[in-house]
């Protein structure tokens, strides 16, 4: 699986759009960016996953540049609730027998009043 | 959506003893289930890989002796930390992968303390 980079850390508002940035310029052509987060001390949590397209959901919105070579994950109104790591992940087709998550260090997310 | 639960949530041994982690998909069944081990201030590592009815697939630098893994059915798994040891505190995560997806649902995690 291709390999992400992304930053240590993040500040944002509460009821600011949050913008998390993720590089993976070795991406293959079949692979898929996924976004998990983790709150302290729990399980991650799936957040949401594209291909090529943007994508859109409850929770966040996923853009993906053109050469897929790195994304954002937008949260559009933060909420101290999703104070969080999140973790930007490349990997191949589910149906792959090989399709395997590897959490790099993500970006912790500190959302203040 | 598919839930995958732990059992225990938080569990303290002394060293030398064993310990027994429960991870099960509550509604879905799952072929294969990973288990994960966090360290403080640090990503989640992959462990091992078990599938239903056969060996475990242990990662690169895991001791297939000391974390035993049982995956006896489509939606049980259990991990046996034998002869625990303070190195071993650790939060411990499982994930089911859903047979009819493929997608993969995480359990809360099982914080282990041996002292």
């Amino acid at each position: 699986d291709a390999k992400t980079t992304q930053p240590p850390s993040m500040d944002c508002a509460e009821g600011r759009a949050a913008n998390l940035p993720c590089n993976h310029s070795t991406i293959s052509g079949n692979e898929y960016v996924y976004w998990y987060r983790q709150i302290h001390s729990q399980g991650p949590q799936y957040i949401i996953h594209g291909l090529k397209n943007n994508e859109t959901n409850e929770m966040a919105s996923l853009i993906i540049t053109e050469d897929r070579k790195s994304s954002t994950l937008i949260l559009p109104h933060a909420t101290l609730r999703d104070t969080a790591v999140y973790y930007c992940i490349v990997r191949l087709p589910l149906n792959s027998g090989y399709s395997t998550l590897t959490f790099g260090k993500g970006t912790m997310l500190l959302v203040s009043p | 959506g598919a839930v995958v639960s732990q059992h225990p949530s938080r569990v303290i041994c002394k060293s030398g003893t064993s310990v027994k982690i429960e991870c099960r998909s509550l509604d879905f069944q799952a072929t294969t289930m990973f288990w994960y081990r966090q360290f403080p201030k640090q990503s989640l590592m992959l462990m091992a890989t078990s599938n239903e009815g056969s060996k475990a697939t242990y990662e690169q630098g895991v001791e297939k002796d000391k974390f035993l893994i049982n995956h006896a059915s489509l939606t049980l798994s259990t991990l046996t930390v034998t002869s625990a040891h303070p190195e071993d505190s650790s939060f411990y995560i499982c994930s089911a992968r859903q047979e009819s997806s493929y997608e993969q649902y995480f359990g809360p995690g099982t914080r282990l303390t041996v002292t």
